[in-house]
């Protein structure tokens, strides 16, 4: 199975900050690599595809990129709203895997 | 509105089985893959099993390969996950998600999630 690595694990950061979270993936998957946001008590919500791809309705704060095996996701202005854990997911064999998830805290 | 619903979790002993359902409205279910998530309580979100469209391919993670089986009914916009022999170690809020459309795509709906705590 490919595995996933995120880094940092935990974040502190106060809104307005530019936030960056690292993944990395054990082999190359190309751009086929996603970002979700989950908060306490409910789902995760798809925020970028294929690596950089917005998913629609998503603020454009949000912004991802990266191939092969290392890839990032940019907060550019932190906001309330975005205190939360974050995965990357790779999605390019049928054994999709997560990363263990970033969680970003005041 | 594209909405995915969870049911069926719930407490049961080490070795025994439980059936989740996941009731899908608001798209074209038979055109979608499917796959089930679950988190353990304060972990990460760990892929359980896929399903393709017409049902003809199933993928599972090595974890509860053997011991898994997941099926739809699309007549129903239905999506199951049968759990045998399960263990402590199963015990999580289970997800079902639809993938955008094909089988390597993200997931792009998430339902609530249902519970599932196997302990004596």
């Amino acid at each position: 199975d490919i595995q996933m690595t995120q880094s940092p694990s935990t974040l502190s950061a106060s809104v307005g900050d530019r936030v960056t979270i690292t993944c990395r993936a054990s082999q190359s998957i190309s751009s086929w690599l996603a970002w979700y946001q989950q908060k306490p008590g409910k789902a995760p919500k798809l925020l970028i595809y294929k690596a950089s791809s917005l998913e629609s309705g998503v603020p454009s704060r949000f912004s991802g990129s990266g191939s092969g095996t290392e890839f990032t996701l940019t907060i550019s202005s932190l906001q309330p709203d975005d205190f939360a854990t974050y995965y990357c997911q790779q999605y390019n064999s049928y054994s999709w895997t997560f990363g263990q998830g970033t969680k970003v805290k005041i | 509105e594209v909405q995915l619903s969870e049911s069926g979790g719930g407490l049961v002993q080490p070795g025994g089985s439980l059936r989740l359902s996941c009731a899908a409205s608001g798209f074209t279910f038979s055109s979608n893959v499917m796959s089930w998530v679950r988190q353990a309580p304060g972990k990460g979100l760990e892929w359980v099993s896929g399903i393709s469209g017409n049902g003809g391919s199933t993928f599972y993670a090595d974890s509860v390969k053997g011991r898994f089986t997941m099926s739809r009914d699309n007549s129903k916009s239905m999506l199951y996950l049968q759990m045998n022999s399960l263990r402590a170690e199963d015990t999580a809020v289970y997800y079902c998600a639809k993938h955008i459309k094909w089988l390597d795509d993200p997931f792009d709906i998430w339902g609530q999630g249902t519970m599932v705590t196997v302990s004596s």
